[in-house]
């Protein structure tokens, strides 16, 4: 089973924010942030180790919350840069070395 | 620096069809060596992981193999290729120790099944 995203789209305008979660029904050790252009392979974005913590790229952050098995993707004030399908990934089950991706996002942004 | 190379980029096979699918990965040594699938507008789906010479762990039990012959070359087979087979395939890395679990992922092969 893979974690699930939510939404599963999401159109802004440039300079809106935008949240992407990600729920999984296994527990969760550690999450990372990958985006993928079309076409493209997926990009490393962040990595979260740690419950609650916060890590940062440029206007883009997220959070990890290990008791509730959740990750969310913070993006502030989009540019059309952000476009692209994000997924979160994990090790599933930690220590395996087994890496699973969530069910994707689809991210556009509009002039 | 480490870089993964993935080959061939695009190609158009017809069912029954055998395939082959190789990546290597350089500047790293005992990497975790992943393969994934793509089908168009879909999710990452995960095939094969290794994590040593000779050690595959399947997660479709399909028409698709996958072997690590040598420590940093990883590659995906198929017998007889089905359309369902279609899709982006994707090779990664990861690092064994530190174990940060992020993937380096190859430029991706386009299959088109006909």
């Amino acid at each position: 089973q893979q974690p699930v995203q939510s939404p599963q789209a999401v159109i802004l305008r440039e300079g809106e924010d935008a949240v992407i979660n990600c729920s999984s029904s296994k527990a969760l050790y550690s999450v990372h942030w990958y985006r993928q252009k079309h076409g493209e392979a997926p990009v490393f974005l962040m990595i979260l180790l740690k419950g609650g913590e916060q890590k940062g790229h440029e206007k883009i952050s997220a959070s990890f919350n290990e008791k509730k098995q959740q990750s969310s993707l913070y993006l502030t004030a989009s540019q059309l840069s952000y476009s692209g399908t994000y997924f979160c990934g994990t090790e599933y089950p930690s220590g395996t070395y087994k890496y699973i991706f969530g069910t994707g996002t689809r991210l556009k942004v509009l002039a | 620096s480490q870089t993964i190379h993935q080959w061939p980029a695009t190609l158009v096979q017809p069912v029954g069809s055998p395939l082959s699918l190789e990546c290597t990965v350089e500047g790293t040594s005992n990497p975790n060596l992943y393969w994934y699938r793509q089908a168009a507008g879909r999710g990452l789906q995960l095939l094969f992981y290794s994590v040593g010479i000779g050690q595959i762990s399947s997660e479709v039990p399909q028409n698709l193999s996958a072997s690590r012959p040598q420590d940093r070359q990883f590659i995906l087979s198929s017998k007889k290729l089905l359309l369902s087979d279609s899709g982006f395939y994707l090779c990664a890395w990861s690092a064994r120790q530190p174990n940060t679990g992020e993937l380096f992922f190859g430029e991706g092969s386009r299959l088109t099944v006909l």
